[in-house]
This record gives structure tokens, sequence and C-alpha cells, in this order.
């Protein structure tokens, strides 16, 4: 159980162009859904948080009209990249969770988006 | 300071030995913390959670907590090559959704 499903795995584009990418929970409903970002040799940066049928909450630092999150349902949450540039070039992941909002619960971690912007 | 505070590495130890990767944490009210490990251009996997003081074991694995040092940590005995991967501490921010603060990650290398 707990499984979370990214699409793509990975993606090249244009500079200048939008990318969106998928965040599935399959097995279970989630409420909340975090968007992280992972440059080469660091660790995970939490980009935002996702609640269902709300506005994202946006970490401080990350421009909210630059990375658009979408939570329309308690499976899906999407984050488009809006006129993406080299910089941007990151390992994206999605988590989701906690199931059911105890201390013990965890976030579920999707595999991960691998975004290349030439 | 830093909610959740990893040592970076990289931690190298030979194959068969014990891994001793350490974590500490500043917001005392913090009640459990996980573990999650993470493959070079992977995503993190759990490994463990842990919310009470003292040791939990799962196989090779081993979580220590010390609430009143602050403190968390795991151990992996008769450390494989495969073991090899960059090791997350993480502890729940509390009024914040479910939000995991994570610490900048232990690399371990397991040398055959």
């Amino acid at each position: 159980g707990a499984v979370v499903s990214q699409h793509p795995s990975w993606v090249i584009c244009k500079s200048g162009t939008s990318v969106k990418i998928e965040c599935r929970s399959l097995d279970f409903q989630a409420t909340t859904m975090f968007w992280y970002r992972q440059f080469p040799k660091q660790s995970l940066m939490l980009m935002a948080t996702s609640n269902e049928g709300s506005k994202a909450t946006y970490e401080q630092g990350v421009e909210k009209d630059k990375f658009l999150i979408n939570h329309a349902s308690l499976t899906l949450s999407t984050l488009t990249v809006t006129s993406a540039h080299p910089e941007d070039s990151s390992f994206y992941i999605c988590s989701a969770g906690p199931l059911s909002g105890r201390s013990t619960d965890t976030q579920y971690f999707g595999p991960g988006t691998r975004l290349t912007v030439l | 300071q830093k909610e959740v505070e990893q040592n970076s590495g990289p931690l190298s130890v030979p194959e068969g030995a014990i891994a001793s990767l350490n974590c500490t944490y500043s917001d005392r009210g913090s009640q459990s913390f996980f573990w999650y490990r993470q493959y070079s251009g992977k995503s993190p996997e759990l490994i463990m959670f842990i919310y009470s003081n003292g040791d939990k074991e799962d196989g090779r694995f081993t979580a220590q907590l010390n609430k009143a040092s602050q403190y968390v940590s795991l151990l992996i005995r008769d450390s494989q090559p495969s073991d090899s991967a960059t090791y997350l501490c993480a502890g729940p921010s509390y009024n914040q959704g479910g939000k995991l603060i994570f610490g900048q990650g232990t690399e371990l290398s397991v040398k055959p």
C-alpha cells in the first residue's frame, strides 16, 4: 500500500516552454501532497505543500507564479514549471501523506521526475 | 540553528562493519523521526520510523532515539555495498499539515 506515482519520469524541454508533472496516490487518498526539488549532491528542498481543494502553500523563496500547483482531487496533484529555463533543471519529487494525521505517519515518495531544460 | 542536522559525511565503512548515522534536532516537542535511504538518482524510500525513547530494531537496522539529548541515530549492522546511499533523517513539523523537516543527509559508502 501507499504507492505514489509520478509522470513523466524524465522530460527534456526547450527554454521558455512549460512542463507539467503529475503526482498520483494510487491506493489511498491524499489530502496533502508535497513537492520537492533536489539538485545534484544536495538534499531535498521543499517547494510547496499542496492541499486538495485549496491553494498551495509555498516555501520562502519559491516563486508561486513560476511553479504552479494544482490539487484538484484526492489522488492527483500537478506541478507546472512555467517558462522553464536551464536553471530549473533538477529532480522534482512529490510525496503524499501523512495518511492519518498521527505523528507516526510519514510521507510516501513518488519516483521523481528529472527535468532538463535546454 | 537548523531544525534537523546530520553530518553530511561521506562516511566510509568496510563491508561487514557497523555503520552509525547520527541526527540531532532542535524541536523538543518532536515525537517521531523517520530514516529514509536515497540511492543516487532515485527518490527517498522509508527505512524506519521511531517515536519512543530507546532502540527499535528491524533486521540489520536499529534506530535509536534519545529525547533528552534530542538525538536520533541509525545503526546498520553487517554493512553491505548495497547499503551505499545517502541516508536522510526527518522529523515532523507540527501544526504545518504533516510537513517533514529533513536533515541534509549523510552519504554512506560501504567498501567491499
